[in-house]
């Protein structure tokens, strides 16, 4: 089935850093890919999607491109903010007619210090 | 705010009880889906509807239930609580259905779920 693998946190950053937060998947055919934030005491936003290959979802500076030849969908930013601190997300959904449901990494919980 | 409300923000109630949440979509959201987050299985699916009719089915309990109504609000029935139950329900909605890339879905703020 399908399955979306997500870099282990917490990851703990200084203000401006650069981020990069990994993500691989499993899934058959042309699935969709998500970056959601989930914002302390809050539920689920959408941050980036792309819906194809070599597409590149970006949102509040974030960026994250479709690599299908490494079923990766990593998530950047080039300068992290402390307003950044949450937990992030990375999910697929598939294109199977019927299945529109999301499957979700298991998070990574990324602090950012001043 | 995604315009997808829950109710209630917080519950607690004992092991063997029944509890209901409560979620009403965004308007004009065909779809609603429940979500399930804990610590030890991460965010799960849970069922999905649309326009009334169950569409998928998750890693969803058999103590678990759902049902949509006809203003498109579902419910989330709980039964024979049990410890592990704890968790962070969360419910999604989404414009129709299908493998559109229109086809976002929005998630509500939670129901946090803890069993005594």
């Amino acid at each position: 089935g399908d399955s979306v693998t997500q870099m282990e946190g917490p990851v703990t950053l200084s203000e401006e850093a650069f981020l990069t937060i990994n993500c691989t998947y499993t899934a058959t055919g042309y699935p969709s890919l998500f970056w959601y934030v989930q914002y302390p005491g809050e539920g689920l936003q959408l941050l980036l999607k792309a819906t194809k290959a070599d597409d590149k979802g970006s949102n509040k500076g974030f960026e994250a491109t479709y690599r299908k030849e490494t079923t990766s969908f990593h998530l950047e930013k080039g300068s992290v903010q402390v307003s950044d601190s949450a937990v992030y997300f990375c999910a697929l959904r598939s294109t199977n007619f019927g299945n529109e449901k999301l499957t979700f990494g298991t998070g990574t919980r990324l602090t950012i210090i001043p | 705010d995604s315009g997808v409300t829950q109710t209630p923000k917080h519950l607690i109630t004992a092991t063997g009880q029944r509890v209901t949440l409560r979620c009403s979509p965004r308007s004009g959201d065909l779809s609603v889906y429940w979500y399930q987050q804990s610590l030890d299985q991460g965010l799960q699916f849970l069922i999905q509807y649309y326009n009334g009719e169950e569409r998928a089915k998750g890693n969803i309990l058999e103590r678990f239930s759902a049902q949509q109504f006809p203003d498109l609000h579902s419910e989330l029935n709980l039964s024979s609580l049990e410890l592990g139950d704890s968790a962070l329900y969360f419910c999604a909605s989404s414009p129709t259905t299908g493998a559109s890339s229109y086809n976002e879905q929005f998630f509500g703020p939670g129901t946090r779920l803890t069993v005594l």
